[in-house]
């Protein structure tokens, strides 16, 4: 079964603090993407790659960083947290062809002061 | 612009009742619709999907049913039960490998 793990699962952290969010994927997938789940939002967008080195900007980019260094390991760093960025993170990984599934990790939630 | 609209937000049955969840989508160029599902505490879990070729998927209690001209799709779970308790994300994927998700049905099936 393919893996996506996210670390941390918790995070608590302040106002205009610097914050990195880690996601390993251990099935080889090209694709990653980073998404935040907000109580009648759903599932949106931030950022995601086609493979190391590559990020691009999903449909809430704004105040978010990614990093791709390999194919197995894709970050997401929040530069200056602000209250408005306290959510669920989900990473995913998969979509590499036409029909094929994603893979979410557990999530971390985030928690901006 | 929303591009995947899902309906109801929240959703109540009874054990063993019929369960129907709809979505409506905007991109013609959508091709491929999964569902997903989320228990509290984990990530969301691929369900059953649809490619844009079908009508009509089905895997034991869940059946997906698309409808191309209205660009509507729909979720069915046929005898449900208190494990189907969750949340329902419905889908849509471009040609470019983007994933638009809707907002999602949180449902409760009550024993």
């Amino acid at each position: 079964e393919a893996a996506v793990t996210q670390s941390p699962r918790n995070k608590v952290a302040v106002t205009g603090g610097k914050v990195t969010l880690s996601c390993n994927q251990t099935n080889n997938h090209n694709n990653m993407y980073w998404y935040r789940q907000d109580t009648g939002h759903g599932l949106r967008l931030i950022h995601y790659s086609y493979g190391a080195g590559s990020t691009e900007k999903g449909d809430i980019p704004d105040g978010y960083k990614a990093s791709r260094p390999s194919q197995e390991n894709f970050s997401l760093i929040l530069e200056l947290a602000t209250p408005s960025q306290t959510s669920v993170y989900f990473c995913a990984s998969g979509g590499d062809t036409s029909n094929e599934r994603l893979f979410f990790g557990h999530g971390t939630k985030l928690s901006v002061l | 612009q929303q591009q995947v609209r899902q309906s109801p937000q929240s959703l109540t049955v009874w054990e063993g009742g019929t369960t129907v969840l709809t979505c409506s989508y905007e991109d013609s160029t959508f091709n491929y619709f999964p569902w997903y599902q989320q228990f509290p505490g984990e990530g969301p879990a691929l369900l059953i999907s649809i490619l844009s070729v079908s009508d009509k998927k089905e895997d034991g209690r869940f059946t997906t049913f698309f409808n191309k001209r209205e660009k509507k799709l729909s979720l069915h779970i046929i005898d449900s039960q208190p494990g189907d308790s969750a949340t329902y994300f419905c889908a849509g994927l471009t040609g470019y490998q983007n994933f638009y998700f809707g907002k999602g049905t949180s449902l409760t099936v009550i024993p």
